[in-house]
């Protein structure tokens, strides 16, 4: 697509379901970040996919956190038994195989909130 | 320090000249970058500049690179108020593939 789309762009959850947020990079971009905005905070990293593989998930804050991608396109992002702390912005971003000069291309987020 | 670091706040008059400054990590870094973010909005890259260079014009911004210092600023020239939003600095580092951002600054223009 023409540039990096997240739904939904709005999520209200009750503390303990579980939620699906989704990211449909640029296509032909190889690589596809997750980064968490939460209130007043800079952007916290993740997870990083290269392909359908993740070489580095050292940013997922729990085990209740978890990320899968396929076909080398879209990417779900899952968190389980939500947190009332889980509330944040969640940004994609997508790039050509090395950030470099490109840098990012952001999606418009997702705004999680947890009652 | 561990952490990409910036003010958080910055108030300027409309017409004036805004800086924007941050400290960054890694003094091997590549790629710096300045990303603006618009209220409910994703960020949007600005405009990056390459470790070998020092400085950069792109019409009104210019970007200063200080590697002794590891220090990055973003100079808008002529602030509008449309300029109003939060600024992130950015750098890649070394050995790794994913941008490490900073805390953001944000910037409010007054008419």
């Amino acid at each position: 697509g023409a540039g990096v789309s997240q739904s939904p762009s709005n999520k209200v959850t009750e503390k303990g379901k579980d939620v699906e947020l989704r990211c449909d990079p640029i296509s032909g971009h190889t690589a596809l970040y997750w980064y968490r905005q939460s209130l007043g905070q800079g952007l916290e990293f993740l997870i990083y996919f290269q392909g359908n593989s993740a070489p580095d998930k050292s940013g997922l804050p729990s085990d209740r956190f978890s990320a899968e991608r396929t076909g080398g396109s879209v990417s779900t992002l899952t968190i389980q038994r939500t947190q009332q702390e889980d509330s944040a912005v969640y940004l994609c971003a997508s790039s050509p195989n090395l950030a470099g000069g490109h840098g990012y291309t952001f999606g418009s987020g997702t705004r999680l909130t947890v009652v | 320090g561990e952490d990409v670091e910036q003010s958080l706040f910055l108030s300027v008059r409309e017409g004036d000249s805004s800086v924007i400054n941050c400290t960054y990590t890694d003094s091997s870094s590549t790629y710096l970058y300045w990303y603006k973010q618009e209220p409910g909005a994703g960020l949007q890259l600005l405009t990056y500049i390459f470790s070998n260079m020092d400085m950069k014009q792109d019409q009104r911004l210019t970007v200063l690179l200080n590697k002794k210092d590891k220090h990055l600023s973003l100079r808008i020239a002529d602030t509008q108020t449309g300029d109003s939003a939060i600024y992130f600095c950015a750098e890649i580092p070394g050995g790794y593939q994913k941008v490490t951002f900073g805390t953001g600054t944000k910037l409010q223009v007054i008419p």
